[in-house]
C-alpha cells in the first residue's frame, strides 16, 4: 500500500546542475501534479499531467521540465538549478476529471547552493 | 485574480477546546469544490475535509466540521475537542469543477496548548 512516493526526500545541489525529482504512484491515477511550497505562497502548481504523454503548464513552470512516459511515474527536472528553486516540492495525484481530491506525496526538500 | 485568503497566520487553542480557522475565496464560478488540508511537521499534506459547493449541508468528519457560506464566499474549519496531534499548518484550497488546478491559501499555523 505505497500510495504516492517521492525520491529523494532531501537534495542539496549547486547552481547550474541538473536535478531530477521522482514521483511514483500505485493507484493508477490518471492525473498527476507537481507543486512547490514556499513561505508566504502556499502551494503553487508547476506542471500537471492528465495521462501518459499529456502534460501542461501550471502557474510557475519556468525552469522546469516534466515527462510522463508511464502512468505511474511523473519526474520533474530542473535543467539548470537556480537558488530561487530552493523549495519543498510536492507531487500529487487524482483519479478523475475535475473536482477530484488530490493526494499528496511526502515532499522533497531541495536546497540549491 | 481568483484567490483564497486565510487571514489568520497563526492561531492557538487549549487542548480539548474548540477553534475555528477562517478562509475566504474569490470566484465567479458557481460549481466548485473546497478543501482543508493539514500539514503536520512531517510536511505530509493530509486531506481533512472536502465540501462540494452545490451542497447546502456542511461537511463533517469526526471532530472536524465546516461552516460553508456560499453567498459570503466563506469556508471556515471548526476543530472540536482539540488534541495535541492537531497542531499543524492548515491550508484552505478551492478547485473549480472540471479543472485540476487547486488554488491554495497561504495557511494558518495552529498551536495546541497542553
Amino acid at each position: 500500500d505505497a500510495g504516492i512516493t517521492q525520491s529523494p526526500r532531501y537534495k542539496i545541489t549547486e547552481t547550474g546542475r541538473q536535478v531530477t525529482l521522482m514521483c511514483h504512484q500505485t493507484w493508477s491515477h490518471s492525473y498527476m501534479f507537481w507543486y512547490r511550497q514556499d513561505l508566504g505562497h502556499g502551494l503553487r502548481l508547476i506542471y500537471y499531467s492528465a495521462a501518459a504523454d499529456i502534460t501542461d503548464k501550471g502557474e510557475v513552470p519556468d525552469g522546469y521540465v516534466v515527462s510522463r512516459s508511464k502512468t505511474e511515474n511523473f519526474p520533474l527536472t530542473l535543467e539548470s538549478a537556480t537558488r530561487s528553486q530552493t523549495s519543498v516540492y510536492f507531487c500529487a495525484s487524482s483519479s478523475g476529471d475535475g473536482g477530484e481530491t488530490q493526494y499528496f506525496g511526502p515532499g522533497t526538500r531541495l536546497l540549491v547552493l | 485574480a481568483q484567490t483564497v485568503t486565510q487571514s489568520q497566520p497563526e492561531m492557538s487553542v487549549q487542548e480539548a477546546e474548540t477553534v475555528t480557522l477562517s478562509c475566504t475565496y474569490d470566484t465567479s464560478e458557481s460549481d466548485y469544490y473546497l478543501f482543508w488540508y493539514k500539514q503536520p511537521p512531517s510536511r505530509q499534506m493530509i486531506l481533512v475535509i472536502r465540501q462540494e459547493a452545490y451542497k447546502q449541508q456542511n461537511a463533517t468528519e469526526n471532530r472536524f466540521s465546516v461552516n460553508f457560506q456560499k453567498a459570503a464566499k466563506s469556508f471556515s474549519l471548526k476543530i472540536s475537542d482539540s488534541q495535541l496531534g492537531d497542531a499543524a499548518m492548515y491550508f484552505c484550497a478551492r478547485l473549480t469543477s472540471g479543472t485540476y488546478k487547486y488554488i491554495f491559501g497561504t495557511g494558518t499555523r495552529l498551536k495546541v496548548l497542553a
